[in-house]
């Protein structure tokens, strides 16, 4: 059974049109991050909750936001894409991140292409 | 600057050669993770290691962690052309946020 679902698959949009990509998970897990991935680079994490703490990565344009209103969903806003977006989107999750817990391990979604147009 | 670094970046070799790819970092981790990622699809973790010099094996796979959690190494024996994907190695350098290896991408030709 699926345990990070990520949906749309695949997901087109044009050019400053905002767009939405959702993620679930059925582990219950504290933590959910987001990553963006682009044609063969490593993924690069975008923002975490944790539970409904929200940490957004320095580097991130303030055009990617999140939400997650419960603990199963969160969300990807793009509010004005470019061209640059066009990237696979990663959701991932994960226990705890905690120092004492740092075993942990991120559970990945099969992520989300997204075509901008 | 990286906090992992992976090599060799690209691999491409023979169905039933053997191969190892490295993970390093000068930072200690307290674990580290593998990931093999086909195209168009998500990561999937391959194996955790947590002790310094630990070896861990998964069928045709041996992952060791460093006596000093610095770096690790996956072996793949006889290798077929279903292990073709990228290969990332991660982990959470002192309790901060996890980091990905840029990864190394194998291609096994039958």
């Amino acid at each position: 059974d699926a345990m990070v679902i990520q949906n749309p698959r695949y997901q087109v949009t044009q050019f400053g049109k905002p767009v939405t990509l959702s993620c679930s998970q059925t582990l219950n897990h504290n933590v959910m991050y987001w990553y963006q991935q682009k044609s063969s680079q490593a993924p690069k994490l975008l923002f975490h909750y944790y539970d409904k703490d929200f940490n957004n990565e320095a580097d991130t344009p303030d055009n990617f936001q999140s939400r997650r209103p419960n603990t199963s969903f969160c969300f990807l806003d793009i509010r004005s894409p470019g061209l640059g977006d066009a990237a696979m989107y990663l959701c991932a999750t994960s226990r705890d991140f905690r120092e004492l817990l740092s075993t942990d391990t991120q559970y990945f979604g099969p992520g989300t292409r997204l075509t901008v147009l | 600057t990286q906090l992992l670094e992976q090599s060799p970046q690209f691999l491409s070799i023979q169905e039933g050669e053997n191969l190892t790819v490295y993970c390093n970092s000068s930072s200690v981790f307290s674990s580290l993770q593998w990931y093999r990622q086909e195209p168009g699809e998500g990561p999937v973790l391959l194996v955790t290691v947590v002790t310094g010099g630990e070896v861990k094996k998964l069928k045709r796979l041996t992952f060791q962690f460093g006596d000093a959690r610095k770096d690790s190494s996956l072996h793949i024996t006889a290798a077929q052309p279903g292990d073709t994907g990228l290969y990332l190695c991660a982990g959470a350098p002192g309790g901060q946020n996890f980091v990905f290896g840029p990864g190394t991408r194998l291609s096994v030709l039958p």
